[in-house]
């Protein structure tokens, strides 16, 4: 079975600062894992993908996560905030059976 | 009209009315699927749905009822709902599915039904 933990259910950062969002999974076999993005009134939109071809997977926007195997971690980042970044962002894992976390609400101060 | 669509984007009903939610994608998909998305809780897998068979149901109570009459059309028919219901319900497809288990694919998802049960 797999599982998803996302740290901290609200993150707030100023414009131009860094983005870091933590996850952290549980996978009995190699897992795919997923970065989705939400905003407002909408349905969730792919950010990025790791499928074990490079642990460093770069995302749109701006975005990347590091597979970390031995943390079991999969965090998302950007360099730099920006206004446009605020929503609300899932991570997923899946071997099979895909299940999400319970999401993190970035907001962006000016 | 391009990607994942569902209709009506808003629902209320009250608890001995029937409806339906309608998703539609265009992206030649062969599997899709129905998630609640509750405040403050994780997405719930509802059903899945590969090559127009249904191949997971996750314990959904029977007044929740899917329909796929093909593999562009996914319907969720409503009754005698309750207001432990209200939620965003979401539908998603992907260009494949493993038979039994949601696809490893990338997941296409519609703007949601936000549905109310007063």
């Amino acid at each position: 079975a797999q599982s998803v933990t996302q740290l901290g259910s609200h993150v707030s950062v100023s414009e131009g600062a860094l983005v870091l969002l933590r996850c952290n999974y549980s996978s009995s076999v190699p897992p795919y894992l997923f970065w989705y993005v939400q905003y407002p009134n909408q349905g969730l939109q792919l950010l990025l993908k790791y499928t074990s071809a490079a642990t460093l997977v770069k995302g749109i926007n701006g975005f990347e996560a590091e597979f970390k195997k031995s943390e079991t971690s999969f965090h998302l980042t950007k360099p730099s905030a920006h206004m446009s970044d605020a929503a609300e962002y899932f991570c997923a894992v899946s071997g099979g059976d895909m299940r999400f976390g319970a999401g993190t609400r970035l907001t962006v101060k000016p | 009209e391009t990607g994942v669509t569902q209709t009506p984007r808003h629902l209320v009903m009250g608890m001995t009315n029937k409806k339906s939610l309608k998703c539609e994608q265009h992206l030649g998909h062969n599997a899709m699927y129905w998630y609640k998305q509750s405040a403050k809780k994780p997405l719930e897998l509802m059903f899945v749905y590969n090559f127009k068979e249904q191949t997971e149901n996750n314990s959904v109570p029977s007044r929740f009822s899917p329909e796929c009459p093909n593999s562009s059309h996914l319907f969720l028919h409503l009754h005698t709902l309750q207001p432990e219901d209200s939620a965003l319900y979401l539908c998603a497809s992907s260009p494949s599915g493993t038979s039994g288990i949601p696809s490893t694919d990338t997941q296409y998802f519609g703007p949601g039904t936000r549905l109310t049960v007063l």
